[in-house]
Order: C-alpha cells, then sequence, then structure tokens
C-alpha cells in the first residue's frame, strides 16, 4: 500500500525566512511525487513535480529515495505563501494519486 | 475560471437521503476523479473514471455511486448508506490517468447532513 505523511499539520514562519514543508512516503514502486497548493479561496492545483527538478514560485522539491521524502523548501518565504500544502504519490499505473494530510503555512509579516 | 466546474457550491441533506453531487468538464480529459477532504486527513479517493463507461472504485468507495456515461460528465451520488457523509468533496480530472498527468481540479461542493 502507498502512504504519504506529512507530520506538521501548521508551520507559521516570518517573512524572508527560510521554510520546509516535510513529506515522508513508503511505496514498494518506484515513486513518483508531486506538491499540491491551495491558496484561500482557490481551487487545489499543482505547485511542481518531482521528474520536472523545476523551481516554481521558488519552492523546489528533492526526492530523496533513502529517507523517503520529498520535502518542499524556499529559502525565504513571502506572505503569499500562504496557503495549504499537500504532498501526492502517484501509483506505477497511474490511476490513483495518495494524498498527505496537509501541512498549512502561515508566513508572519 | 471554466475547465472543471461542480454543482452545487452547498448542499444540505437529511439523514437517510440520497444526494447527487454534479462535475463537469470541457477540458476534453479523458480521466476524472472524485476526492473526499476531511481536515487533517487530506485527499482520499473515493472513485475514478479512466475512460467513458468504466470506472473503479478508490479507498474510501463505500456508501457512494458514480456512473461515466459521457465524457464530461462525472456525477458522484452519496447514497444513505454512507455512514458519516459531511466532507468537502473535490471533483479532478487528467488528460488521461498516466503517472506525469497533472490532476485539475474543481471548486469543491460542501456536504453537509442536517
Amino acid at each position: 500500500a502507498q502512504r504519504v505523511t506529512q507530520p506538521e499539520k501548521l508551520l507559521s514562519v516570518f517573512k524572508g525566512a527560510p521554510v520546509e514543508l516535510k513529506c515522508n512516503y513508503s511505496y514498494s514502486g518506484s515513486p513518483e511525487l508531486f506538491w499540491y497548493v491551495q491558496y484561500s479561496r482557490q481551487r487545489l492545483q499543482l505547485l511542481l513535480r518531482h521528474i520536472s527538478r523545476e523551481s516554481i514560485k521558488g519552492f523546489t522539491a528533492d526526492l530523496n529515495k533513502g529517507e523517503t521524502s520529498f520535502h518542499l523548501k524556499k529559502p525565504f518565504a513571502q506572505e503569499e505563501d500562504s496557503a495549504m500544502y499537500y504532498c501526492a504519490l502517484v501509483n506505477n499505473a497511474g490511476n490513483m494519486l495518495t494524498f498527505g494530510g496537509g501541512t498549512r503555512l502561515m508566513v508572519k509579516p | 475560471d471554466g475547465g472543471i466546474t461542480q454543482s452545487p457550491k452547498y448542499l444540505f441533506r437529511k439523514e437517510g437521503q440520497n444526494v447527487t453531487l454534479s462535475c463537469e468538464q470541457n477540458l476534453n480529459h479523458d480521466a476524472m476523479y472524485w476526492y473526499r477532504q476531511d481536515p487533517g486527513q487530506g485527499l482520499r479517493l473515493i472513485y475514478y473514471s479512466q475512460i467513458v463507461n468504466d470506472f473503479q472504485k478508490g479507498d474510501i468507495a463505500e456508501g457512494y455511486s458514480v456512473s461515466r456515461e459521457k465524457k464530461e460528465s462525472f456525477p458522484l451520488t452519496v447514497t444513505s448508506a454512507q455512514k458519516n457523509p459531511t466532507a468537502f468533496y473535490l471533483c479532478a480530472s487528467s488528460v488521461t490517468s498516466g503517472r506525469s498527468n497533472e490532476q485539475f481540479f474543481g471548486p469543491g461542493t460542501r456536504l453537509t447532513v442536517l
């Protein structure tokens, strides 16, 4: 069975501080992971995927197979980063996306 | 902000009643999904459909039913057998069900059982 764990329900940082949202996964196959974000009063949307190795809005995430982690990082948090963040893993068949419980990021001025 | 629409935005139901949530997409996507979102539990997959006239159960299908008679529509019925139906329901779609395909989400329907 596949499982995604986000240990922090709430993460509060000051503007300009580094931020790391933790994500750990459990999956017997080759993992493919995503970060989705939901800003206030907006739809859930894709932020980034590990296979693209891209930086979106200053966020990056590296897949660490040894630690089975896919932490989301940003060196300098902005107030507009405040949102709900979900880590997700897709199965080998590509038809089931498993989400973590989510972390609410609050960036204080 | 089209793409995927869900209606109604809020829905109230009495215990013992079935209720159907609408999900429509104009993205020409083959795959569609229904999730339930509860505080602290993230999103859990109820049902998914990879193609018209075909659908599979997700992790929490009990008490729910779906149909996929048209490519653009994937309605979800919450039956009286669902023991705790009060939740936020999200519909999503993707081009196909391939591993790298991004899922696009609707605005959601909040169901409250009175």
